[in-house]
């Protein structure tokens, strides 16, 4: 069965580091999104992104992020200069059409010292 | 606005029991699509059921069920027989017409223990 993937597991970095967070979403799957999810809190959504572009994106996605579909099965969001405050798990999904069923990734660790 | 509620925040019960997980949402559109999301200890995001806002028919999976009522904007999930694998956090969720982007909109999510 067809799933999404997501690399690494579990990050580690330094304040004031960008990271780089990989996604290969489900292969006929058109429709691209990152979520996160504070520890013991709710997920919150964070972009969506359709032909080649962002489609909608969150309050909290500021300038400090920005996503990427560098080839034709990787999707990666890029966190520029990390804060503490960007410790969480990092949940790529995909979806054949929009408004379809959203099917995640197992989710980054990222942590920020 | 669009807001999903999960007023329980955990639900502690004893294998076998039945138990049921409340959702309660709001939106202003007429076209909508609710979810269920299972968060097993493992961390990762299982999807269970998908409804949209003009099918109002109850759903069964195996011990699982669904119960969408629109008079009351709810989405209920109820466990039947739980077992201890049911142990995780389940999340409801809405993607509503006018949300530009069909980001999923989720509930605080509500943390179920199924003691032996």
């Amino acid at each position: 069965e067809p799933e999404v993937t997501q690399t690494p597991s579990h990050q580690v970095t330094q304040m004031g580091q960008e990271v780089i967070l990989r996604c290969v979403p489900i292969s006929n799957h058109l429709y691209f999104y990152w979520y996160r999810q504070i520890l013991g809190q709710k997920v919150e959504f964070l972009v969506s992104f359709y032909n080649n572009e962002i489609s909608e994106k969150s309050e909290i996605f500021d300038d400090q992020f920005s996503v990427e579909r560098p080839d034709g099965s990787n999707f990666t969001l890029k966190i520029r200069s990390t804060k503490l405050e960007d410790s969480a798990m990092y949940f790529c999904a995909s979806s054949e059409l929009d408004a379809d069923t959203q099917y995640f990734g197992p989710g980054t660790r990222l942590t920020v010292l | 606005a669009q807001k999903v509620t999960q007023a329980q925040t955990e639900i502690s019960v004893v294998e076998k029991e039945d138990v049921t997980l409340d959702c309660v949402y709001e939106t202003r559109d007429t076209t909508y699509y609710l979810f269920w999301y299972k968060q097993p200890p493992s961390g990762e995001l299982v999807f269970l059921i998908r409804r949209n806002s003009f099918d109002e028919q109850n759903e069964i999976s195996g011990r699982y069920s669904w119960n969408f009522q629109k008079s009351t904007s709810s989405f209920n999930f109820t466990i039947t027989a739980s077992q201890v694998v049911d142990s995780a956090v389940y999340f409801c969720a809405l993607i509503s017409n006018s949300n530009s982007g069909y980001a999923l909109n989720f509930g605080k999510g509500t943390s179920l223990l199924v003691t032996p």
